[in-house]
């Protein structure tokens, strides 16, 4: 079945190390996109991708970088510069500029 | 970054009954999303909306574009438990993206 695949469930992150949260999906969607979730608060865009090798910056891309080398694949980096990394991370895709947007089940990132 | 307000924040119902919620913007939007989010997993799409005074249902599910391009509504009949869940609408400020509101949480009292 098609559709957006998030891995691990669950990451745990050292002080001053760096973390990749993978997504990869399998709708032959152009855009992607990666947003951050707090406990009881909205959806806020960390960055998103338009097409392959092509990316820009959301309202919080502070602490984060991403790539896009595969249509595929939007891996997203929470760098030891990103003081409050404990979040739910969720990647979404969709088929062309302002389609709606499909989700994967997320990434819960909590800090030792 | 802008967000949508959402209203209510959160609900407690009695199984069988009706649920309204509503979203507004201070943009106008040309396309209005509801979403469903479970816990612990991302948000599912439950309606579109792409015309002004659009209503679509989707099962026991119905939305409406407002006339004013600035709001959206949500109805749910007859609520089950497996309504639980937060429900968030979404539109797109611009040409590239959309914005998220902070979420309707509901809960279902049997």
């Amino acid at each position: 079945d098609g559709g957006i695949t998030q891995s691990p469930k669950y990451l745990f992150r050292k002080e001053g190390q760096n973390v990749t949260l993978s997504c990869e999906q399998n709708l032959n969607h152009d855009a992607m996109y990666w947003y951050r979730q707090d406990p009881g608060q909205g959806l806020r865009l960390i960055y998103y991708s338009q097409i392959v090798n092509d990316f820009q910056k959301g309202d919080i891309a502070e602490g984060y970088s991403v790539s896009r080398e595969k249509k595929e694949s939007f891996p997203l980096t929470v760098t030891s510069a990103q003081k409050n990394p404990t979040a739910f991370y969720l990647c979404a895709s969709s088929g062309a500029r302002l389609q709606p947007q499909h989700f994967g089940d997320g990434t819960r990132l909590s800090i030792l | 970054g802008q967000q949508l307000n959402q209203s209510p924040q959160s609900m407690f119902i009695q199984e069988g009954e009706d649920v309204s919620m509503n979203c507004t913007s201070s943009s106008i939007f040309n396309t209005w999303l509801w979403y469903k989010q479970d816990p612990g997993e991302g948000p599912v799409l439950l309606i579109a909306l792409y015309k002004a005074g659009e209503l679509t249902s989707n099962g026991r599910l119905t939305a409406q574009f407002g006339i004013t391009r600035k709001d959206s509504f949500l109805n749910i009949s007859a609520s089950i438990p497996s309504d639980v869940g937060i429900y968030f609408c979404a539109g797109p400020p611009g040409t590239y993206k959309y914005i998220f509101g902070t979420g309707t949480r509901l809960k279902v009292l049997a």
